[in-house]
C-alpha cells in the first residue's frame, strides 16, 4: 500500500458541481497538507492540519474547505467548482521533526469544465 | 518578492554533465527540502536538510543556513534524471513554501 492515497486519481466536473477529494496515510503522521499546482506557478499551500482538531488556511483556500476525519484523512472539498479550479491536486504528510520527511500522493487531476 | 526562488528555471544538459540548481530563501526556516517530479507528475522527496551536506548516489545536497542558500547537484548526469527539481522550505509555523521548480532535460 502507497504511504499517501488520494482519490480519485483523475476527475472531470462540471462548474457549480461539489466535489470532494480524499486523502489517507499509513504512516501515523500528524501533519497532512493539500497542495494545488498550476503550470508556470509550481505548487501552492491550500489547507494544512496538524491534528484532527486542528485546520489552518494555505495561500488559496477560498473556494475550498477541508474536513480532517481521523489522523489518517484528510479530504478537500470544492464547494462548488469553477473552471480555475482546474489543476493537480497533492496530498502530503510529514514525519515528525528532527525528520520532517515529505511524502506525497500521487495526485489527483482535475478538470473543471 | 517569492520567499523561495530557485534558479534555473530551465536547463538543458549533456549526459555525463556535473548539474546544480540552486534554491534561496527569505524566511526562518526549521527544514528543506528536495523534490523530484516526474513527466508521470509524482512527486518524491530526494532530501531533507536542516544544516551541512547529504549525499545519495549521484545526487548531493548542501544547505547554507547563515547564507540562507542550498544547492542541489547531480554527477555524471543520464538522461533518467530528466524531472523538476523542487525545492521547498518549512518554515517555523510548519506551513510549506515551494519554490516554482527547475526543469532538467539531459541530453543522450
Amino acid at each position: 500500500d502507497a504511504d499517501v492515497t488520494q482519490t480519485p486519481r483523475n476527475r472531470i466536473t462540471k462548474t457549480g458541481k461539489r466535489i470532494m477529494l480524499e486523502c489517507s496515510q499509513t504512516k501515523g503522521h500528524d501533519r497532512m497538507y493539500w497542495y494545488r499546482q498550476d503550470p508556470g506557478l509550481g505548487l501552492r499551500l491550500i489547507y494544512y492540519s496538524f491534528d484532527v482538531k486542528d485546520i489552518n488556511k494555505g495561500e488559496i483556500s477560498d473556494g475550498y474547505s477541508v474536513s480532517r476525519q481521523a489522523q489518517a484523512k484528510f479530504s478537500l472539498s470544492l464547494e462548488s467548482a469553477i473552471p480555475n479550479q482546474t489543476a493537480l491536486y497533492f496530498c502530503a504528510t510529514i514525519s515528525p521533526p528532527p525528520q520532517n520527511i515529505q511524502y506525497f500522493g500521487a495526485g489527483t487531476r482535475l478538470s473543471v469544465l | 518578492k517569492n520567499e523561495v526562488e530557485q534558479s534555473p528555471q530551465n536547463l538543458t544538459a549533456q549526459e555525463g554533465e556535473f548539474i546544480t540548481i540552486n534554491c534561496s530563501y527569505s524566511v526562518g526556516i526549521s527544514a528543506l527540502h528536495w523534490l523530484q517530479q516526474h513527466p508521470g507528475g509524482g512527486i518524491v522527496s530526494l532530501f531533507m536538510l536542516s544544516s551541512g551536506k547529504k549525499k545519495h548516489g549521484r545526487l548531493i545536497a548542501t544547505i547554507n543556513i547563515q547564507e540562507k542558500h542550498s544547492s542541489l547537484h547531480i554527477t555524471a548526469s543520464h538522461p533518467r534524471d530528466s524531472a523538476v527539481y523542487i525545492c521547498a522550505v518549512l518554515n517555523r509555523d510548519d506551513k510549506i513554501i515551494f519554490g516554482k521548480g527547475t526543469r532538467l532535460h539531459i541530453l543522450p
